[in-house]
């Protein structure tokens, strides 16, 4: 089966803190994802990563960053949270490489509250 | 951006009735997959069918894609109290390989 984890389930912080939010997958697979969830809105996608050291912006990428120097590791960044960053965040990691590979398995998400 | 937009938002049922979820997107797809997510946890993959696809089952599920009207269905069969959860439809959409856009979700709600 396949694992991703997450490195809190909660957190809380303070507005200007630099927050890093850790992901694990341990399958080998290329495709990493963050997005956030928030009521009425659904999951919007920050950013992604489709190799090692490869990102791309998402629909809603203002305000955070990532980073993956391992293939297994995607970290999102908030470099001065602020209180509309208080959501729950998820990441998700997929195989690649089209059809089955496109199912995306999420980890259990982090609840970030910004004070 | 939300491109899938589930209907109805909130679905209450008894046990053992069928459930039926809806979903409508706005693009051309290469895939709609399902998703299932319990109160404060991840989503779990539920299911996925490709565009040239019509129809497909999986145990209680069954799921109908109709490109023609750009939507999808999710029914649950003989429902039960642990299916209450959020569904959610995403979809892989055409030129954007690997990337799920997710519609808002429907809540489901099963009673005994």
């Amino acid at each position: 089966d396949v694992k991703v984890t997450q490195s809190s389930r909660y957190l809380v912080k303070r507005t200007g803190e630099k927050v890093f939010l850790e992901c694990v997958q341990d399958m080998d697979h290329e495709n990493m994802f963050w997005y956030r969830q928030d009521p009425g809105l659904g999951l919007r996608l920050i950013y992604f990563s489709y190799d090692v050291k490869m990102k791309e912006k998402g629909d809603i990428p203002e305000g955070y960053s990532v980073s993956r120097e391992k293939k297994e590791r995607f970290s999102l960044i908030l470099e001065s949270a602020s209180t509309n960053q208080t959501s729950m965040y998820l990441c998700a990691s997929s195989l690649g490489g089209g059809g089955r590979g496109e199912t995306q398995y999420f980890g259990p998400g982090t609840r970030l509250l910004v004070l | 951006s939300q491109q899938g937009e589930e209907d109805p938002q909130a679905l209450s049922i008894q046990e053992g009735e069928n459930a039926t979820m809806n979903c409508s997107y706005k693009t051309s797809i290469n895939n709609l997959q399902w998703y299932r997510q319990n109160s404060g946890r991840g989503l779990v993959h539920l299911i996925l069918i490709r565009s040239n696809e019509r129809e497909k089952h999986s145990g209680r599920l069954r799921v109908t894609l109709d490109t023609s009207k750009k939507s999808s269905s999710l029914l649950i069969t003989a429902s039960r109290a642990a299916d209450t959860a959020s569904y959610f439809c995403a979809t892989v959409n055409t030129g954007t390989a690997s990337k799920l856009t997710f519609g808002t979700g429907t809540r489901l709600q099963v009673t005994l």
